[in-house]
């Protein structure tokens, strides 16, 4: 059974950076594409970014790029994001996702981790 | 970026009663590579349907998805007292994108 573990989260002003860590186990890391995903205080899932299960490929939506880079260390089975120039729209919890596949047409989310806690405020 | 409308907001119903969601997109989904998923407070999500109809390992039959194009539906057979929560679809056709949510409380 996969298992997902987030770390590095916490309170940091903004314009600040922050890097989260997801380790992963019980599962094969590198034969899958794996997502962070947030959720702010009483909203919605949203979509931050995705890596290939290579880590040739990543995509990010409109509201991160150029300011999160998301990548991976297959060695390590652990997936990172680093996070600058953040802002008070950023807190939320992430979480680490699984997708069901290495890269395409498969990205709904086969395991979650339980998500760690950014807050961004002076 | 496809976007994704759920309705209702929020569903009041007593359990054994039917639930029916509905999810719809702003432009077709590609290849119906549509996806619900089922959030409880304090909790991660959890995988319910993909490929719009496919149920996930060792969800209950009582949960099914239907639609294509456009217009996408989860339905709950018969509400057990577990299945009180917030569902989520969610669209891998062209980037990710999440609905808003509906959540389904005891009436």
């Amino acid at each position: 059974e996969a298992q997902l573990l987030e770390s590095g989260g916490g309170l940091v002003q903004p314009g600040g950076s922050l890097r989260l860590s997801c380790a992963a186990s019980g599962f094969t890391f590198s034969s899958y594409a794996m997502s962070w995903v947030r959720q702010a205080p009483g909203k919605g899932l949203q979509w931050v970014s995705l890596i290939t299960g290579s880590g040739d490929t990543t995509y990010y939506a409109d509201s991160v790029k150029g300011r999160f880079t998301i990548s991976r260390d297959n060695s390590k089975n652990t997936l990172y994001l680093q996070m600058n120039s953040l802002r008070a729209e950023d807190t939320a919890v992430y979480y680490c996702a699984k997708h069901a596949c290495s890269a395409y047409s498969c990205e709904y989310v086969t395991s979650w981790g339980q998500g760690t806690l950014v807050t961004v405020s002076s | 970026e496809i976007v994704l409308a759920q309705s209702p907001g929020t569903l009041s119903l007593s359990p054994g009663e039917r639930a029916t969601l509905s999810c719809r997109a702003s432009q077709s989904v590609n290849s119906n590579y549509l996806a619900w998923y089922q959030q409880k407070p304090g909790q991660a999500p959890r995988l319910l349907i993909y490929g719009a109809s496919s149920r996930a390992t060792g969800i209950p039959d009582r949960f099914s998805g239907s639609g294509s194009g456009t217009d996408f539906s989860l339905t709950i057979s018969r509400l057990e007292p577990e299945d009180f929560a917030v569902y989520y679809c969610q669209q891998y056709g062209s980037s990710l994108t999440f609905g808003g949510g509906t959540k389904v409380e005891i009436k």
